[in-house]
């Protein structure tokens, strides 16, 4: 099961910063979050991750709850192209003797307006 | 660099055929993966591959196999198509280490068992 939990849909205006919220209470204190996005069926795109510090790259900032059970992406300057589904994400280790994995939720659907 | 490629786009197949799912990246990644995407969820691991000769099941291995020969290359095999296994499926690879990961996915085959 989904470690994270994203609200269903979201609109944002043409030009101004999407805030893309994320909750995940139950995050171990080794768990990554990342963030991907996936536009209309294509394959998903990697856009940002972090552990505990706020990051920054070129496409977008991620802020992290200093209790880590919650974060935020931030598209700064959103424009058409970026309507996606976004994915916020917890790199897991389902058991001991397995390796990490990535446990996808159903994302949420970022609709930009014009 | 071509990334990841997917053959074949687009596949139908009638219950209890089987077909294999080809994958290659040229990017001399370490980890390889499967996922499949049913309508409006996010992905689920099929199974992963940490290296050439060593593939681990994911979340949903039931009716799918794989092998790693080489680095390139991560073949799905489906042995005996059933109407669940309809789906669409990402394959992705990426460098593996010290939480750094970014998947790279490929453009995904939307297969339909009839």
């Amino acid at each position: 099961d989904a470690k994270t939990t994203q609200p269903t849909s979201m609109d944002c205006a043409e030009g101004r910063a999407a805030n893309l919220p994320c909750n995940h209470s139950t995050i171990s204190g080794n768990e990554y979050v990342y963030w991907y996005r996936q536009i209309h069926s294509q394959g998903p795109q990697y856009i940002i991750h972090g552990l505990k510090n706020n990051e920054t790259n070129e496409m977008a900032s991620l802020i992290i709850t200093e209790d880590r059970k919650s974060s935020t992406l931030i598209l700064p300057h959103a424009t058409l192209r970026d309507t996606a589904v976004y994915y916020c994400i917890v790199r897991v280790k389902p058991s001991m003797d397995s390796n990490y994995q990535l446990i996808w939720g159903a994302g949420t659907k970022l609709i930009i307006k014009p | 660099n071509a990334g990841v490629t997917q053959t074949p786009k687009f596949r139908i197949l009638k219950i209890g055929q089987s077909m294999t799912l080809q994958c290659a990246q040229d990017m001399n990644h370490n980890y390889m993966y499967w996922y499949r995407q049913d309508p409006g969820m996010g992905l689920k691991l099929i199974y992963y591959s940490v290296g050439a000769g060593i593939t681990d099941k994911g979340e949903v291995p039931n009716g799918y196999n794989v092998s790693r020969s080489t680095t390139e290359d991560f073949p799905l095999r489906l042995e005996l198509a059933a109407p669940s296994q309809t789906s669409v499926y990402f394959c992705a690879s990426s460098y593996w280490g010290q939480g750094n990961e970014k998947l790279f996915f490929g453009s995904g085959t939307q297969l339909s068992v009839l």
